[in-house]
């Protein structure tokens, strides 16, 4: 079965710290996608990756095809950054989602 | 900017009530999906549509349906809501021809069934 597997499910951390958030897939892959969900509801693309890294800002993606894992890193976390991010990987018609990583980050 | 817009936020029903949940998107993208989002259980897929007229069910398509008459708009419609169908429910629209699998989301209609 195709399967996305995150961790951890929750994460509580100090404003300012070092997060990391994994991702792993059971097939190969092409792409796979990291989304962050405000509370509010409203999901947002925040990377698209097949390959190495992708830097946005204090967010950082990486991807290791062979080993068929993705970390999300985010570089001194701010209590804006609390949100629920969401790895996706597949293509139209057979996407499947990560559960999720509720990030709290405290001030 | 893609737009997704869905017409409630939150909505209170009753059990047993026709629920109606609509999702509009500006960008004329042919493909459209229903999602809801449980904890625990993360995003799970109700039903799609790659055209007008056209419905694909999903992972969990079952005490729901869907309706696709205009290529911007559809549907979620809930026959008779039950108390199981409490959940955050999710719109999205992608392009067709794309495999990146990129995904549009709406924000969200958090429905409450008592």
């Amino acid at each position: 079965k195709n399967e996305v597997e995150q961790s951890p499910q929750n994460l509580t951390a100090q404003e300012g710290e070092f997060i990391t958030i994994n991702c792993s897939y059971s097939v190969g892959i092409s792409a796979l996608h990291w989304l962050q969900q405000h509370p509010g509801g409203g999901i947002v693309s925040l990377f698209m990756l097949s390959s190495g890294k992708k830097k946005h800002g204090r967010l950082i993606a990486t991807i290791n095809i062979q080993e068929k894992h993705s970390s999300l890193h985010i570089t001194a976390s701010h209590p804006r950054d609390s949100a629920v991010y969401i790895c996706k990987w597949g293509s139209q018609g057979n996407l499947i989602f990560g559960k999720g990583t509720k990030l709290s980050v405290k001030p | 900017d893609v737009k997704v817009t869905q017409s409630s936020r939150y909505l209170v029903k009753r059990t047993g009530e026709k629920v109606f949940l609509e999702c509009v998107q500006d960008m004329d993208h042919e493909n459209m999906f229903w999602y809801r989002q449980d904890p625990g259980l993360g995003l799970r897929l109700i039903y799609f549509s790659y055209d007008v007229k056209m419905k694909e069910k999903g992972d969990i398509p079952e005490g729901y349906s869907v309706s696709r008459e205009k290529k911007e708009r559809f549907s979620l419609i809930l026959e008779s809501a039950s108390t199981n169908q409490t959940s955050m429910y999710l719109c999205a629209s992608s392009p067709s021809g794309t495999k990146s699998g990129e995904l549009f989301f709406g924000e969200g209609s958090r429905l409450t069934v008592l």
